[in-house]
Parts: structure tokens; sequence; C-alpha cells
């Protein structure tokens, strides 16, 4: 069935370090991929997708490319801040658009 | 848009007895999901409704599990006969069919604890 493997954390950095989180994913077609970020106390919401192979979604200084050759939707950004700690999940949609699959999260921690 | 409202969010329980959570979407969402959350995990898909029918209730973890969304607005999910293991966060999130972008907008959550 299809599901996500992210990078397991936490991941702790210094402020406008490099920040990667590796995503790959494992679906039947084309999904479409997203990253949801949760802030502490707040609830899941959408940071960036992409619909179709090599699409780039971006916001808030942050990028993943939609890479159907390696399966993989990485997330990155050139300079994290303190604001961006938060729990960051991968996700997919299903061919329907129906079910979303997540994965485990990644705990992101910026040190000033 | 006062967004998603999850109540309440927090519920503590003894083993056995029955909860219930509520959801109210974002009002002219016609999709709604609920989502189980356990520590270090992400969220688990358990059932959705369009307006008020349930398409799909497969994943709801057991027959002690069942959600309703009587007139198409708000929802419940009411567990049954509590046990440890339902100890999770229980997430419910909305989306509109229409427009759908691949966005779906998450309540706050209901916390449960069986103790």
């Amino acid at each position: 069935g299809d599901s996500v493997t992210q990078m397991e954390g936490p991941v702790t950095l210094s402020e406008e370090a490099f920040l990667t989180i590796n995503c790959t994913y494992t679906a039947t077609g084309y999904p479409s991929l997203f990253w949801y970020v949760q802030y502490p106390g707040e609830g899941l919401q959408l940071l960036l997708k992409a619909t179709k192979a090599d699409d780039k979604g971006s916001n808030k200084g942050f990028e993943a490319t939609y890479r159907k050759e390696t399966t993989s939707f990485h997330l990155e950004k050139g300079s994290v801040q303190v604001s961006d700690s938060a729990v960051y999940f991968c996700a997919l949609s299903d061919l329907t658009g129906n079910q979303f699959y997540f994965g485990t999260g990644t705990s992101l921690t910026v040190i000033p | 848009d006062t967004g998603v409202s999850q109540n309440p969010r927090h519920k503590i329980t003894k083993r056995g007895q029955n909860v219930t959570f509520r959801c109210d979407p974002i009002s002219e969402h016609n999709r709604l999901y609920w989502y189980r959350q356990t520590l270090g995990q992400g969220p688990e898909f358990l059932t959705y409704f369009q307006n008020e029918a349930q398409l799909e209730k497969s994943r709801l973890l057991s027959d002690r599990f069942s959600a309703e969304r009587p007139k198409g607005s708000f929802s419940t999910l009411e567990i049954q006969r509590t046990e440890q293991g339902d100890s999770a966060m229980y997430l419910c999130a909305s989306s509109h069919r229409d427009s759908f972008t691949g966005e779906l907008f998450f309540g706050e959550g209901s916390r449960l604890t069986v103790l």
C-alpha cells in the first residue's frame, strides 16, 4: 500500500544553519506530496505541496521537489530560524485524493 | 472562518467507559476526516465523510469505534468500552471537495487518556 518514510529525529540546529529532512514514498501511480508542520500547541497545517513530478513546492523559505525517479520529496531550508522549531510531517494523498498517508514526523529544534 | 474545532480537548476516562469526541469543521467544507495520532507517530487515517455519507470506514480500529456526521456538519467519534491502548490524540480535519487543493485543515485534537 501507499506509505511515506521520513527521516527520524529529533534534529537540533543552530540558527541560520541549513536544514534537510528526508522523505521517500511508496505509492501506486502519481500521488500528490505534502509537507505539514505542527508548531507547539497548534494543529497540523500545510507547509507546501507538489502535485506532479518535478514540481517544486515552496513556502516560508522552505522548498521540496517532487522527484519521481528517486521517489523522494526532501524538505530544505537554507537558513533556519528559532521560529521554525516544530514537528514536520511528510504526507501523500492517494490517486483519489480521499486518503492521506503521513510519515512519523521529524522534530526540529533551532537554538539561537 | 473560525477553523476546525474539536471538543473536548482532553478527556481522561477509566477503562471500559465510553467516550465521544466532537468535531466542528470549517463551515463550507463538505469533507471531514478523523485521524489518530500516538506519541512519536504521524496521523493514522480512521475514516472520512463527504457531507453526511461515510465513504470509508474500513480503517476504523475495531468495532468499538464509530463515527457519525448526521447532518453533514459536525461529526462525532465514539469509542465504546475504552482500553488503555486507545490513549492517543484524535484529530479531525476538513476540506472542500469541489475546490480541493490538497489541503486538509486540522483541529488541535482531542487527547484521550484511558486509565
